[in-house]
């Protein structure tokens, strides 16, 4: 089955902790994005990547890294420099004109 | 610049009646336009894409969507609701010069008994 996989599904840290939130993709696409997901305020673009070995910043990449060594993974890290970082983290992929999304990783930080 | 309005947050309906979900779009560049739905803590899934062609797209579930250039707007409808359409439904746009998707801010859709 082709799909996206974020793990785990549901994540607690305490503040001052750096997080790595995983996701993998099986669909052979070549670019990959992380969203954060906030009530209210639909879906904001942190990180993209167009292909291996490369990624730009979004809207709000303040606080976060990412990495692209393979095609299939691009890890999330939430760092401590992120003041706020409680929120539901979704992952998605790109065919040719649509976004495919993985299940998403709560993060709750306390 | 782009920027999607989706005007309700919060659209509450009766099971079998019909719904329609607006969503408007600033776009300086042509666009593709996306409907996702979101059940709780899980992520979006397409419900329909409009890409060229025919303004009235279909998609799964029973939804469509008309697409309209001189407004702007990219209307989502389904003309009898169930209860398990109760869910947030997310409009977006991806400019043709870009790999990115710009969202709204999502409008939850509560089907009532």
């Amino acid at each position: 089955d082709g799909g996206i996989t974020q793990s785990p599904k549901y994540l607690f840290r305490k503040e001052g902790q750096n997080v790595t939130l995983s996701c993998e993709q099986n669909l052979n696409h070549d670019a990959m994005y992380w969203y954060r997901q906030d009530p209210g305020q639909g879906l904001r673009l942190i990180y993209y990547s167009q292909i291996v070995n490369d990624f730009q910043k979004g809207d709000i990449a303040e606080g976060y890294s990412v990495s692209r060594e393979k095609k299939e993974s691009f890890p999330l890290t939430v760092t401590s420099a992120q003041k706020n970082p409680t929120a539901f983290y979704l992952c998605a992929s790109k065919s040719a004109y649509e976004q495919y999304f993985g299940p998403g990783t709560r993060l709750t930080v306390t | 610049a782009q920027s999607v309005t989706q005007l309700d947050s919060q659209v509450p309906v009766f099971e079998e009646a019909p719904v329609e979900l607006r969503c408007n779009y600033s776009s300086s560049v042509s666009v593709y336009l996306f409907w996702y739905v979101q059940y709780p803590n899980q992520g979006l899934q397409l419900l329909l894409k409009y890409l060229s062609g025919s303004t009235l797209v279909k998609g799964i579930n029973g939804f469509e969507a008309e697409f309209n250039k001189s407004q702007t707007s990219f209307h989502l409808r389904k003309p009898s609701v169930h209860i398990s359409d109760t869910a947030e439904y997310f409009c977006a746009v991806g400019p043709y010069n870009t790999d990115k998707l710009i969202f709204g801010t999502g409008t939850r859709l509560q089907v009532f008994p």
